[in-house]
Protein backbone atom coordinates (compact mmCIF):
# COMPACT_ATOMS: atom_id res chain seq x y z
CA UNK A 1 0.00 0.00 0.00
CA UNK A 2 1.26 3.53 -0.82
CA UNK A 3 -0.81 5.02 2.31
CA UNK A 4 -2.03 8.42 2.20
CA UNK A 5 -0.23 10.55 -0.65
CA UNK A 6 -0.50 14.11 -1.76
CA UNK A 7 0.44 16.13 -4.83
CA UNK A 8 2.06 18.40 -5.32
CA UNK A 9 5.16 18.28 -3.22
CA UNK A 10 5.91 21.94 -3.43
CA UNK A 11 3.88 24.69 -5.00
CA UNK A 12 4.27 28.50 -5.31
CA UNK A 13 0.75 30.96 -6.31
CA UNK A 14 0.03 34.38 -6.70
CA UNK A 15 -2.42 36.04 -5.46
CA UNK A 16 -5.87 35.41 -6.71
CA UNK A 17 -4.74 32.38 -8.38
CA UNK A 18 -6.68 28.94 -7.86
CA UNK A 19 -5.42 25.39 -7.12
CA UNK A 20 -6.12 22.10 -5.89
CA UNK A 21 -4.08 19.80 -3.06
CA UNK A 22 -4.60 16.31 -4.09
CA UNK A 23 -5.10 13.53 -1.91
CA UNK A 24 -5.32 9.88 -1.73
CA UNK A 25 -5.47 7.11 0.06
CA UNK A 26 -5.28 3.03 -1.08
CA UNK A 27 -6.61 1.63 2.36
CA UNK A 28 -9.99 1.83 1.58
CA UNK A 29 -10.42 4.34 4.55
CA UNK A 30 -13.83 5.78 5.15
CA UNK A 31 -13.08 8.90 7.01
CA UNK A 32 -10.58 11.77 5.41
CA UNK A 33 -9.42 15.02 6.57
CA UNK A 34 -6.80 18.30 5.43
CA UNK A 35 -5.41 19.86 8.33
CA UNK A 36 -3.07 23.22 7.58
CA UNK A 37 0.15 23.53 10.01
CA UNK A 38 1.45 27.24 10.72
CA UNK A 39 4.49 27.99 13.15
CA UNK A 40 2.94 28.87 16.11
CA UNK A 41 -0.42 27.53 15.45
CA UNK A 42 -0.25 24.08 15.55
CA UNK A 43 -2.23 22.34 13.07
CA UNK A 44 -6.08 23.25 12.84
CA UNK A 45 -8.95 21.35 10.99
CA UNK A 46 -9.88 22.76 7.64
CA UNK A 47 -12.53 19.93 6.02
CA UNK A 48 -13.33 16.58 6.56
CA UNK A 49 -15.72 13.36 5.06
CA UNK A 50 -16.59 10.15 6.69
CA UNK A 51 -17.68 9.12 3.40
CA UNK A 52 -17.97 9.54 -0.15
CA UNK A 53 -20.69 12.25 -0.94
CA UNK A 54 -20.73 13.61 2.43
CA UNK A 55 -18.18 16.66 3.98
CA UNK A 56 -18.34 18.89 6.31
CA UNK A 57 -16.23 22.18 7.83
CA UNK A 58 -13.60 22.33 10.22
CA UNK A 59 -12.20 24.98 12.42
CA UNK A 60 -10.41 26.77 9.84
CA UNK A 61 -12.39 26.60 6.34
CA UNK A 62 -12.72 29.77 4.73
CA UNK A 63 -11.19 30.38 1.45
CA UNK A 64 -11.29 26.47 0.85
CA UNK A 65 -13.45 23.90 -0.43
CA UNK A 66 -14.05 20.27 -0.86
CA UNK A 67 -15.37 17.33 -2.51
CA UNK A 68 -15.39 13.59 -1.83
CA UNK A 69 -17.11 11.74 -5.37
CA UNK A 70 -14.78 8.44 -4.71
CA UNK A 71 -13.55 6.47 -1.75
CA UNK A 72 -9.94 7.20 -2.24
CA UNK A 73 -9.47 10.87 -3.21
CA UNK A 74 -10.68 14.06 -1.51
CA UNK A 75 -9.08 16.95 -3.10
CA UNK A 76 -9.11 20.37 -1.03
CA UNK A 77 -9.28 23.31 -3.65
CA UNK A 78 -8.37 26.91 -3.49
CA UNK A 79 -10.42 29.57 -5.26
CA UNK A 80 -8.75 32.65 -4.93
CA UNK A 81 -5.30 31.71 -3.20
CA UNK A 82 -4.34 34.82 -0.20
CA UNK A 83 -1.26 34.95 1.30
CA UNK A 84 -2.79 33.82 4.45
CA UNK A 85 -3.06 30.39 2.92
CA UNK A 86 0.61 30.00 2.99
CA UNK A 87 0.79 27.14 4.75
CA UNK A 88 1.63 23.57 4.97
CA UNK A 89 -1.21 21.16 4.39
CA UNK A 90 -1.24 17.49 5.30
CA UNK A 91 -4.37 15.39 4.53
CA UNK A 92 -5.20 12.20 6.82
CA UNK A 93 -7.21 9.19 7.05
CA UNK A 94 -8.52 6.60 9.00
CA UNK A 95 -10.83 3.15 8.79
CA UNK A 96 -13.58 5.13 10.12
CA UNK A 97 -14.46 7.93 12.57
CA UNK A 98 -14.37 5.99 15.28
CA UNK A 99 -12.58 7.30 18.12
CA UNK A 100 -10.54 3.99 18.50
CA UNK A 101 -9.20 4.64 15.28
CA UNK A 102 -5.47 5.74 14.57
CA UNK A 103 -5.15 8.51 11.59
CA UNK A 104 -2.64 8.08 8.91
CA UNK A 105 -1.24 11.25 7.54
CA UNK A 106 0.64 12.33 4.09
CA UNK A 107 3.64 13.57 3.87
CA UNK A 108 1.76 17.08 2.80
CA UNK A 109 1.98 20.06 0.29
CA UNK A 110 3.79 23.46 1.32
CA UNK A 111 2.62 26.05 -0.56
CA UNK A 112 3.32 29.68 -0.73
CA UNK A 113 0.84 33.10 -1.80
CA UNK A 114 2.92 35.53 -3.08
CA UNK B 1 -12.67 26.51 23.73
CA UNK B 2 -9.93 23.01 24.21
CA UNK B 3 -6.88 24.40 23.77
CA UNK B 4 -3.62 21.91 24.30
CA UNK B 5 -0.09 22.81 25.33
CA UNK B 6 2.77 20.87 25.50
CA UNK B 7 5.83 21.64 27.53
CA UNK B 8 8.54 22.10 26.80
CA UNK B 9 9.00 23.40 23.53
CA UNK B 10 12.56 22.14 22.91
CA UNK B 11 14.87 19.90 24.63
CA UNK B 12 18.16 18.22 24.26
CA UNK B 13 19.61 15.19 25.98
CA UNK B 14 22.40 12.68 25.49
CA UNK B 15 21.91 9.76 23.67
CA UNK B 16 20.84 6.83 26.38
CA UNK B 17 18.51 9.43 28.72
CA UNK B 18 15.06 8.46 30.01
CA UNK B 19 13.03 11.67 29.03
CA UNK B 20 9.62 12.63 29.24
CA UNK B 21 7.37 15.25 27.44
CA UNK B 22 4.18 16.39 29.02
CA UNK B 23 0.97 17.68 27.51
CA UNK B 24 -1.86 19.35 29.08
CA UNK B 25 -5.78 20.37 27.95
CA UNK B 26 -7.98 22.63 29.11
CA UNK B 27 -11.56 19.94 28.84
CA UNK B 28 -11.03 16.86 30.72
CA UNK B 29 -14.22 15.75 28.99
CA UNK B 30 -12.29 14.10 26.01
CA UNK B 31 -12.61 10.88 24.06
CA UNK B 32 -9.35 10.08 23.11
CA UNK B 33 -5.10 11.79 23.37
CA UNK B 34 -3.09 10.61 20.90
CA UNK B 35 0.78 10.98 20.48
CA UNK B 36 2.32 11.59 17.15
CA UNK B 37 5.79 12.13 15.66
CA UNK B 38 6.39 14.27 13.33
CA UNK B 39 10.29 14.30 11.24
CA UNK B 40 11.17 17.51 9.71
CA UNK B 41 9.77 17.95 5.99
CA UNK B 42 7.50 14.64 6.86
CA UNK B 43 3.93 14.08 7.46
CA UNK B 44 2.63 12.82 11.28
CA UNK B 45 3.10 9.20 12.40
CA UNK B 46 0.31 7.65 15.18
CA UNK B 47 2.91 6.37 17.79
CA UNK B 48 0.46 6.31 21.10
CA UNK B 49 -4.06 6.41 21.10
CA UNK B 50 -5.09 6.10 24.65
CA UNK B 51 -9.00 6.38 25.19
CA UNK B 52 -10.79 7.72 28.02
CA UNK B 53 -11.18 4.50 29.95
CA UNK B 54 -7.36 3.98 29.93
CA UNK B 55 -4.25 5.61 32.44
CA UNK B 56 -1.81 4.26 29.74
CA UNK B 57 -0.40 2.44 26.56
CA UNK B 58 3.04 1.42 25.68
CA UNK B 59 4.66 0.52 22.42
CA UNK B 60 8.61 -0.49 22.38
CA UNK B 61 10.62 2.05 24.56
CA UNK B 62 7.36 4.43 24.30
CA UNK B 63 5.10 5.00 27.23
CA UNK B 64 2.00 7.54 27.72
CA UNK B 65 0.07 8.08 30.85
CA UNK B 66 -3.42 10.03 30.57
CA UNK B 67 -4.85 11.78 33.59
CA UNK B 68 -7.85 12.63 32.23
CA UNK B 69 -9.23 14.70 35.64
CA UNK B 70 -6.18 16.78 35.64
CA UNK B 71 -6.29 17.42 31.98
CA UNK B 72 -2.42 16.01 31.49
CA UNK B 73 -0.57 13.12 29.60
CA UNK B 74 2.95 12.51 29.43
CA UNK B 75 5.06 10.41 27.28
CA UNK B 76 7.84 8.61 28.50
CA UNK B 77 11.01 7.70 26.24
CA UNK B 78 13.00 5.34 27.61
CA UNK B 79 17.03 5.00 26.56
CA UNK B 80 16.73 7.23 23.68
CA UNK B 81 18.17 7.19 20.66
CA UNK B 82 19.69 9.95 17.94
CA UNK B 83 17.30 8.50 15.92
CA UNK B 84 14.29 9.71 18.28
CA UNK B 85 14.63 12.87 17.51
CA UNK B 86 12.21 14.75 16.00
CA UNK B 87 9.28 16.53 16.72
CA UNK B 88 6.41 14.78 19.12
CA UNK B 89 2.70 16.39 18.99
CA UNK B 90 -0.03 15.16 21.43
CA UNK B 91 -3.64 15.65 20.14
CA UNK B 92 -6.99 14.91 21.84
CA UNK B 93 -10.74 14.60 20.55
CA UNK B 94 -13.02 16.78 22.46
CA UNK B 95 -15.98 15.18 24.09
CA UNK B 96 -19.53 15.94 22.49
CA UNK B 97 -18.44 14.70 18.58
CA UNK B 98 -20.12 11.39 19.74
CA UNK B 99 -17.00 9.34 20.54
CA UNK B 100 -15.31 10.14 17.21
CA UNK B 101 -12.25 11.65 15.85
CA UNK B 102 -13.51 14.29 14.20
CA UNK B 103 -11.47 17.62 14.95
CA UNK B 104 -8.58 16.98 16.98
CA UNK B 105 -7.23 19.49 18.89
CA UNK B 106 -3.24 19.69 18.31
CA UNK B 107 -0.45 21.35 20.71
CA UNK B 108 2.24 22.79 19.34
CA UNK B 109 4.78 20.09 19.79
CA UNK B 110 7.98 19.26 21.59
CA UNK B 111 11.11 19.38 19.34
CA UNK B 112 13.71 16.72 20.60
CA UNK B 113 16.79 16.36 20.14
CA UNK B 114 18.93 13.25 21.41
CA UNK B 115 22.50 13.97 20.84
CA UNK B 116 25.24 11.16 20.08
Amino acid sequence: NAGVTQTPKFQVLKTGQSMTLQCAQDMNHEYMSWYRQDPGMGLRLIHYSVGAGITDQGEVPNGYNVSRSTTEDFPLRLLSAAPSQTSVYFCASSYSAASGETQYFGPGTRLLVL
Amino acid sequence: KQEVTQIPAALSVPEGENLVLNCSFTDSAIYNLQWFRQDPGKGLTSLLLIQSSQREQTSGRLNASLDKSSGRSTLYIAASQPGDSATYLCAVTPGGSGGSNYKLTFGKGTLLTVNP
